[in-house]
């Protein structure tokens, strides 16, 4: 069975930094383009970052220069590095993968970041 | 504010059908961007229902279906049940940003 399982959320204040780390088992994870997306409670989902199976990483503008997106195939596990935290950065942080269709599939259960004083 | 558009809600009785549209642009679905929808129901995680545009994964019942036409996709649900009351979203790419990866806002479905 496919499972990713996100961890390292927690609370922190404004300017600071997490790390984020998602497990991935039960697939070959460095076949898979791996994600990172976020959800405010109540709110949509926000794309976050993104590293294809090059190792080259995609940001939006919203998160660019703050997060660093990485991956460790030999651990079969994915980070997000989260720097000058803000307090709109407060969500629930799921891990994805992508192949090469695009979509994505599984989601982790999330991991829940709260930014705050 | 989404890249892509999506109607904040939609409602229907059991056993009728309803449709969700996610509307683009050039950039995106109309670049050829193939779109993907989710389902999340409360409390749970973003579940695949449909890729590339109009497929199904395995054990998506075939009351849903999806569709692609210029600018545009639609989610159709067909035969309403309780169950279906959920927040759904569509997905794609987008050319103006190398792999900028897209979401519509959600839309909440009602079951009457």
């Amino acid at each position: 069975e496919v499972q990713l399982v996100e961890s390292g959320g927690g609370l922190v204040q404004p300017g600071g930094s997490l790390r984020l780390s998602c497990a991935g088992s039960g697939f070959t994870f460095n076949d898979y383009d791996m994600h990172w997306v976020r959800q405010v409670t109540g709110k949509g989902l926000e794309w976050v970052s993104s590293i294809d199976t090059a190792d080259y990483t995609y940001y939006p503008g919203s998160v660019k220069g703050r997060f660093t997106i990485s991956r460790e195939n030999a651990r079969n596990s994915l980070y997000l590095q989260m720097n000058s935290l803000r307090v709109e950065d407060t969500a629930v942080y799921f891990c994805t993968r992508s192949g090469d269709g695009g979509w994505f599939d599984p989601w982790g259960q999330g991991t829940l970041v709260t930014v705050s004083s | 504010q989404s890249v892509l558009t999506q109607p904040p809600s939609v409602s229907g009785a059991p056993g009728q059908r309803v449709t969700i549209s996610c509307t683009g642009s050039s950039s995106n679905i109309g670049a050829g961007f193939d779109v993907h929808w989710y389902q999340q129901r409360p409390g749970t995680v973003p579940k695949l229902l449909i890729y590339g545009n109009s497929n199904r994964p395995s054990g998506v019942p075939d009351r849903f279906s999806g569709s692609k036409s210029g600018t545009s996709a639609s989610l159709a649900i067909t035969g309403l049940q309780a169950e279906d009351e959920a927040d759904y979203y569509c997905q794609s790419y987008d050319s103006s940003l190398s792999g900028s990866v897209v979401f519509g806002g959600g839309t909440k479905l009602t079951v009457l």
